[in-house]
């Protein structure tokens, strides 16, 4: 699976959008990116994931890139709740066969402030 | 109710006891997976199972070992603890998009 890069921290002003940026320059054809958090010590929990159109849910947007070496994760209007670890990770899908690994790296702390 | 519920969340036991930590879930995934977090680290695979007549070792399976009883519940036992499986414990399971589904964490000090 293809390695991510993220930088290891961000500040955001609370109600403004969080852009997250991830690096996954080494990517293949079948690899979705997929976001998930973490808030301190509590389960990682999903946020979004795509393979190469722009994604959006009622927690956020996700922008690839069209040579999808890279992606965003955006935040529309962050919240002191959204404080947290981002975790960007490349995931091949192989259907039903697939082993689901997850390889979480460092990840982006992202701190929200007043 | 949680769809991912883990237990104990808590616990200190000695080196060399054997400890078992547990693990449910609601979804009705076939899917289940145990990881580790140390401090300032991401997740690391211990083991994972497809179906209950199917199971596999991750990265760091030395030491801990697995039992799955059912479609909806998922075992981690440590044969014999030592202090350097002291750790934050978490489960999963995965829907067919492979979106994880995490347990809010079994935090395990060996003392």
């Amino acid at each position: 699976d293809a390695k991510t890069t993220q930088p290891p921290s961000m500040d955001c002003a609370e109600g403004r959008a969080a852009n997250l940026p991830c690096n996954h320059s080494t990517i293949s054809g079948n690899e979705y990116v997929y976001w998930y958090r973490q808030i301190h010590s509590q389960g990682p929990q999903y946020i979004i994931h795509g393979l190469k159109n722009n994604e959006t849910n009622e927690m956020a947007s996700l922008i690839i890139t069209e040579d999808r070496k890279s992606s965003t994760l955006i935040l529309p209007h962050a919240t002191l709740r959204d404080t947290a670890v981002y975790y960007c990770i490349v995931l091949r899908y192989y259907g039903s066969s697939n082993t689901g690994k997850l390889i979480f790296g460092q990840g982006t702390t992202l701190q929200v402030k007043p | 109710d949680a769809d991912v519920t883990q237990t104990p969340r808590n616990r200190i036991t000695k080196t060399g006891k054997r400890i078992m930590l547990e693990c449910s879930q609601t979804k009705g995934h076939d899917r289940m997976y145990w990881y580790r977090q140390d401090p300032g680290l991401g997740l690391r695979l211990i083991y994972y199972s497809f179906d209950v007549k199917d199971i596999n070792k991750g990265e760091i399976s030395d030491g801990y070992s697995v039992s799955r009883q059912a479609q909806a519940k998922f075992s981690l036992s440590l044969e014999s603890a030592i202090p350097n499986q002291t750790a934050l414990y978490f489960c999963a399971t995965t829907d067919r998009t492979e979106t994880q589904y995490f347990g809010p964490g079994t935090r395990l000090l060996v003392l």
